[in-house]
């Protein structure tokens, strides 16, 4: 059972232009989401984060708006970069402890320039 | 800041082997995790260690042993490469408690290929 999906499983924009990723979860207990960001070779990075009491976290280019009603949310990144070329996953927990993180199967974006 | 180490970077076994993967890390950090990564799949949760004298299984600890020999340092080992198998295994660690312990801090991972 699959409870945090993501799309689209890859994703290509210009440079400049804004990159949508998507993400969606089955259980309404989850008030937690980090988006991670891996580039190739290296580990996952915590990039932003957003808790359910909120609609939307920004952090320079990249936007968290965030849906309760609908179990949607979405990563935003502005003008997009060549250097955002990088794999995106979701992940959402119900509780504190990193052991709970469910990670959605990931995005990856490319940034042509 | 801080750094974690995992070794090897590539690890080519055969078939049945018992295989060990070792993750190093000096954030003084009181939990730490491995977690596997395939193509397509995310990252999933195998063993975590919540403070140096516990072990916890995740949700695919199956076909794994993990030791946590002290608090800097956690071992998984394959016990038996499945055929054909390929994967990185991803090590982490946090903080105990308050916020700070929701941010995972990884590793650059251990590529395994299994002939």
């Amino acid at each position: 059972q699959q409870q945090v999906r993501q799309s689209p499983q890859s994703l290509t924009v210009w440079e400049g232009e804004t990159a949508i990723l998507n993400c969606s979860y089955e259980d309404s207990t989850f008030n937690y989401f980090p988006w991670y960001q891996q580039f190739p070779g290296e580990g996952p990075a915590l990039l932003i984060s957003i808790r359910s009491v909120s609609d939307k976290k920004e952090d320079g280019r990249f936007t968290i708006f965030f849906n309760k009603r609908e179990k949607k949310l979405s990563l935003h990144i502005t003008d997009s970069q060549p250097g955002d070329s990088a794999t995106y996953f979701c992940a959402a927990s119900a509780s504190s402890g990193s052991w709970q993180l469910i990670f959605g199967s990931g995005t990856q974006l490319t940034v042509m320039p | 800041g801080g750094i974690i180490t995992q070794t090897p970077k590539f690890l080519i076994g055969q078939e049945g082997q018992k295989l060990t993967l070792k993750c190093q890390q000096n954030f003084n950090h009181d939990t730490m995790y491995w977690y596997r990564q395939d193509s397509g799949k995310g990252l999933r949760l195998i063993y975590y260690s919540i403070t140096e004298n516990d072990l916890q299984k995740g949700d695919l600890s199956e076909g794994y042993d993990a030791s946590r020999e002290k608090k800097s340092s956690f071992s998984l080992t394959v016990t038996s490469a499945q055929k054909n198998e390929m994967a990185v295994f991803l090590c982490a660690s946090t903080p105990l408690g308050g916020t700070s312990a929701e941010t995972l801090y990884f590793g650059s991972g251990t590529r395994l290929t299994v002939l």
